[in-house]
């Protein structure tokens, strides 16, 4: 069964840097894309951007340009997001999320379990 | 970027009874591109809907999708315990792909 395990909570201080691990298994890796979406606390989902692990090509909100850096490694069918310049409004659940077709680019069905990133001076 | 504004804010109903869910957009979205989401407390969302009216693999029947350009809904026939939820829809048509601030379905 398809399954998107994530990393665990992390806790960091502002300015700093956050790396979040999915692990895939379950479905061939590189055939579909991947999406970061975090939720900040009693909030809705913000899509913050999308990876193809096929050849890396990668789409982000714009407001999350600057800071974001997305990644794949197909050897270990592992994805990355790195968040930098944590400030306290980057306090929120993390998820990976596997679109559900080729043709629906950020359309995900399956999710990670999430991880709670805590920014705190 | 799209926004999707979702009404009510908050859903009181009793189970057996039929919820009907708003979500407008602020410019016209492909069908194609548009989803429903569940979310219970502490999990992550569930796919429920996609391309409007399509139910999502295991999704039950009683859940349905409709609309199109600006207007969407979610409709819940007979509502049982397991749905009571928070339900948000989401739109991947233009970049930033967005989603709307949720209806939160509660037990009267």
């Amino acid at each position: 069964q398809v399954q998107l395990v994530q990393s665990g909570n992390e806790v960091k201080k502002p300015g700093a840097s956050v790396k979040v691990s999915c692990k895939a298994s379950g479905y061939n890796f590189i055939t579909l894309g991947l999406s970061w979406v975090r939720q900040a606390p009693g909030q809705g989902p913000e899509w913050m951007g999308w990876i193809s692990p096929n050849n890396g090509h990668t789409r982000s909100a714009q407001k999350f340009q600057d800071r974001v850096t997305m990644t794949t490694d197909t050897s270990t069918r592992t994805a990355y997001m790195e968040l930098r310049s944590l400030r306290s409004d980057d306090t929120g659940v993390y998820y990976c999320a596997r679109d559900l077709s080729q043709w629906l680019v950020g359309l995900p069905d399956y999710w990670g379990q999430g991880t709670l990133v805590t920014v705190s001076s | 970027e799209i926004v999707l504004t979702q009404s009510p804010g908050t859903l009181s109903l009793s189970p057996g009874e039929r919820a009907t869910l708003s979500c407008r957009a602020s410019q016209s979205v492909s069908s194609t591109y548009f989803a429903w989401y569940q979310q219970r407390p502490g999990q992550a969302p569930r796919l429920l809907i996609y391309g409007a009216s399509n139910r999502a693999t295991g999704i039950p029947a009683r859940f349905s999708g409709s609309g199109s350009g600006t207007d969407f809904t979610l409709t819940i026939s007979r509502l049982e315990p397991e749905d009571f939820a928070v339900y948000y829809c989401q739109q991947c048509s233009g970049s930033p792909y967005t989603f709307g601030q949720g209806t939160k379905l509660e037990i009267k």
